[in-house]
């Protein structure tokens, strides 16, 4: 299947932890996306990457550390994990080079912080 | 920067009624996306608006796009269980995404 696909699909984690989310996407697309969905269902973009370039860095806790091996991979590693991180972590990606063109969404991370 | 509002936040209707929901954006954009997210689920595009007086209907759901008054609409037609979902609409701004925060539909049998 052609797709966003993400692991784990659910963590549970005790705060002060240390934790990574992976992403991959076998649809051929340049451009992969962070988001993160709070306990509101409010969306937002966290990071993006072009072919393995940071493009987008929000205003993220430093905690928050994108990786991409190659731009099949987009990772995200959390350190000294909070309790304000519990939330769904959905990983996206987009042909082309912005977020001019369509984003195709994971199934999601839920993360929870006890 | 950019700030996108939907409303209602949450619409419950019965089935067979019609409705729209309402997405205003603060600055000039060209191009907007509806998306679906089902409980627990991913987003599912539903379609993309390139530019001004853009419709396109799918279904029983129709959305249009009138850049001018920065104003999208989702419109639905004869409402079926099966259209129970939360909404967002999503403008591009420059390099970024920018979603609303959702709209909340239950259908009532």
């Amino acid at each position: 299947d052609t797709a966003v696909s993400q692991t784990p699909k659910y963590l549970v984690t005790q705060m002060g932890n240390d934790k990574s989310i992976k992403c991959e996407q076998n649809l051929g697309h340049d451009t992969m996306y962070w988001y993160k969905q709070d306990s509101k269902k409010f969306l937002k973009i966290m990071f993006s990457y072009n072919n393995k370039e940071l493009i987008i860095n929000e205003t993220v806790p430093n905690r928050f550390s994108p990786k991409s091996p190659d731009k099949a991979h987009l990772n995200l590693h959390i350190n000294s994990l909070e309790l304000g991180d519990s939330a769904v972590y959905f990983c996206a990606s987009s042909p082309g080079q912005s977020s001019y063109n369509e984003q195709f969404f994971g199934p999601g991370t839920r993360l929870t912080v006890l | 920067e950019l700030k996108v509002e939907q409303n209602p936040l949450f619409l419950s209707m019965q089935e067979g009624k019609n409705y729209t929901i309402y997405c205003n954006y603060s600055t000039t954009s060209d191009r907007l996306y509806w998306y679906r997210q089902d409980p627990g689920k991913s987003l599912e595009s539903l379609f993309v608006l390139l530019s001004n007086g853009a419709v396109k209907q799918e279904g029983r759901l129709m959305a249009s796009l009138d850049t001018k008054a920065r104003l999208s609409t989702l419109h639905i037609t004869a409402a079926v269980h099966d259209l129970s979902a939360t909404y967002f609409c999503a403008v591009v701004a420059g390099n970024k995404l920018v979603f609303g925060a959702g709209t909340i539909l239950r259908v009532k049998s």
